[in-house]
C-alpha cells in the first residue's frame, strides 16, 4: 500500500524559504520509472505542478517557478524534499506530494496548508 | 508549456444525468491524458489515465475519449458521490492542469 505525508511550517513569512518533506511508504525511489512529484493549489483555484524527482536523480521544474525550487531525494529515509525560495503570499496553497510510476500521479498524500504572511 | 482549457467551469446537473467535460490541449498530446476528480479538503484521486483507462476501483459510469487535442470525461448516470470538481491534466510534456470543472447540484 504506498502512501505519502507532507510536512513542514503552516506558516512561514514573505521572503523567507520554505521547505517541505514528503515522507513515503510502500514504493521505492530506487525502482526504474518511479518518481515523486509536488502540486499546490491555492485556496479556491486549480491544481498547479511545481516540482518532480525521478528514480535516477533525473528533476522536472515548473518553467514559471524553476528559479525559486530545488526538488531532492534521500531514497533511504524513502524521503523527497521542496524549497522554495523568495515565499510571497500569493504562495499561500495546500502542497500535495504525488506518487508516479511511469504513468500519471496514481496516489496523493493528505496535503499541508503553508500560509505566507507579509 | 502546455495549456489545458476546460469546459464548461461549472455544470449543474441533477442525479441520473449524463455529464460530459473537455478538455481541450495547445498543442496534441497524444493520449497522454488524465482525469481526476477533487472532494473539498480533499486530494485529487485519479480516475482515468491515457484518456480512456480506468484506473482500477472506480466505477464503470466514468469513461474518457479522445487523442490529440480535444477529450472528453463522461459520467454516465451522475450519482451523489460524484458531485466534485474535475481536472484533467496532461503529461506527454511536464505536467499541466486544467482549471477544473465545478459539478453541482441542480
Amino acid at each position: 500500500q504506498i502512501t505519502l505525508k507532507e510536512s513542514g511550517p503552516t506558516l512561514v513569512k514573505s521572503t523567507q524559504t520554505l521547505t517541505l518533506t514528503c515522507t513515503f511508504s510502500g514504493f521505492s525511489l530506487s525502482t526504474s520509472g518511479v518518481g515523486v512529484g509536488w502540486v499546490r493549489q491555492p485556496p479556491g483555484k486549480a491544481l498547479e505542478w511545481l516540482a518532480f524527482i525521478y528514480w535516477n536523480d533525473a528533476k522536472r521544474y515548473s518553467p514559471s517557478l524553476k528559479s525559486r525550487l530545488t526538488i531532492t531525494k534521500d531514497t533511504p529515509r524513502n524521503q523527497v524534499v521542496l524549497t522554495m525560495t523568495n515565499m510571497d503570499p500569493v504562495d499561500t496553497a495546500t502542497y500535495y506530494c504525488t506518487h508516479l510510476d511511469d504513468g500519471p500521479y496514481d496516489h496523493w498524500g493528505q496535503g499541508t496548508l503553508v500560509t505566507v504572511s507579509s | 508549456d502546455i495549456q489545458m482549457t476546460q469546459s464548461p467551469s461549472t455544470l449543474s446537473a441533477s442525479i441520473g444525468d449524463r455529464v460530459t467535460i473537455t478538455c481541450r490541449a495547445s498543442q496534441s498530446i497524444s493520449s497522454w491524458l488524465a482525469w481526476y476528480q477533487q472532494k473539498p479538503g480533499k486530494a485529487p484521486k485519479l480516475l482515468i489515465y491515457k484518456a480512456s483507462a480506468l484506473e482500477s476501483g472506480v466505477p464503470s459510469r466514468f469513461s474518457g475519449s479522445g487523442s490529440g487535442t480535444v477529450f472528453t470525461l463522461t459520467i454516465s448516470s451522475l450519482q451523489p458521490d460524484d458531485f466534485a470538481t474535475y481536472y484533467c491534466q496532461q503529461y506527454y510534456s511536464l505536467w499541466t492542469f486544467g482549471q477544473g470543472t465545478e459539478v453541482e447540484i441542480k
